[in-house]
């Protein structure tokens, strides 16, 4: 399967401790982004990278959260201190720059702060 | 701040029969796509429309973009037991890369 992939799929951590986040998109896709979704919601923008660069930060993204795309294939997701707020899915989703710039989701990774 | 509203939130209804869910916006979106979602899994693209007026077919579903680019609905027939999940529409908006979703509308389809 040659989908977007997503690691950890669930995370517990306790209030204060840093986690990261893994997404290893589709591998021709240039674009990736990442959206957090809380219950009864719909996913919610954070950020957006084109090759390696970070092209937009959504105001959702606090100074705790820092993304990376070093080589720009797979991306990371860091929060530190977490906070019991923090809890949400994170979605991880590429695209291909051009054409209908159609974005396909990874399954996520679920974060439960304590 | 481009808005989508999902309508309506949640259905329920019976195998066998049709449903229609909508999505409106006072915004204009260069494309829109609809996402089908499953507890603890991520949103699975089922299709985008990008002309007004634009009508896609998906099997038992139904797909039309509104003339002026403002909505959109899903149209459903003989609804099965493998329907039910969180159905998620999300808008293009001129930035060609930011997805703006509705709060989705959860469909149960009871046998």
């Amino acid at each position: 399967d040659t989908g977007v992939s997503q690691n950890p799929r669930h995370k517990i951590t306790k209030r204060g401790q840093n986690v990261t986040f893994r997404c290893d998109p589709i591998s021709e896709h240039n674009r990736l982004y990442w959206y957090r979704q809380t219950l009864g919601q719909g996913p919610e923008f954070l950020t957006y990278f084109q090759n390696e660069a970070q092209l937009e930060k959504s105001r959702l993204l606090s100074d705790r959260f820092s993304a990376e795309r070093p080589k720009g294939s797979f991306s990371t997701l860091e929060i530190q201190r977490t906070e019991q707020g923090d809890s949400a899915m994170y979605l991880c989703a590429s695209s291909l720059e051009t054409g209908r710039n159609e974005q396909f989701f990874g399954p996520g990774t679920r974060l439960t702060v304590l | 701040t481009q808005l989508l509203k999902q309508s309506p939130q949640f259905l329920s209804i019976q195998e066998g029969e049709n449903l229609t869910v909508y999505c409106n916006s006072s915004s204009v979106f260069s494309s829109l796509q609809w996402y089908r979602q499953e507890p603890g899994e991520g949103p699975v693209l089922l299709v985008t429309v990008v002309t007004g007026g634009e009508v896609k077919k998906l099997k038992r579903l139904t797909f039309q973009f509104g003339d002026a680019r403002k909505d959109s609905s899903l149209h459903i027939t003989a609804a099965q037991t493998g329907d039910t999940g969180l159905y998620l529409c999300a808008g293009m908006g001129g930035s060609n890369y930011k997805l703006t979703f509705g709060k989705g509308t959860l469909l149960t389809v009871n046998p």
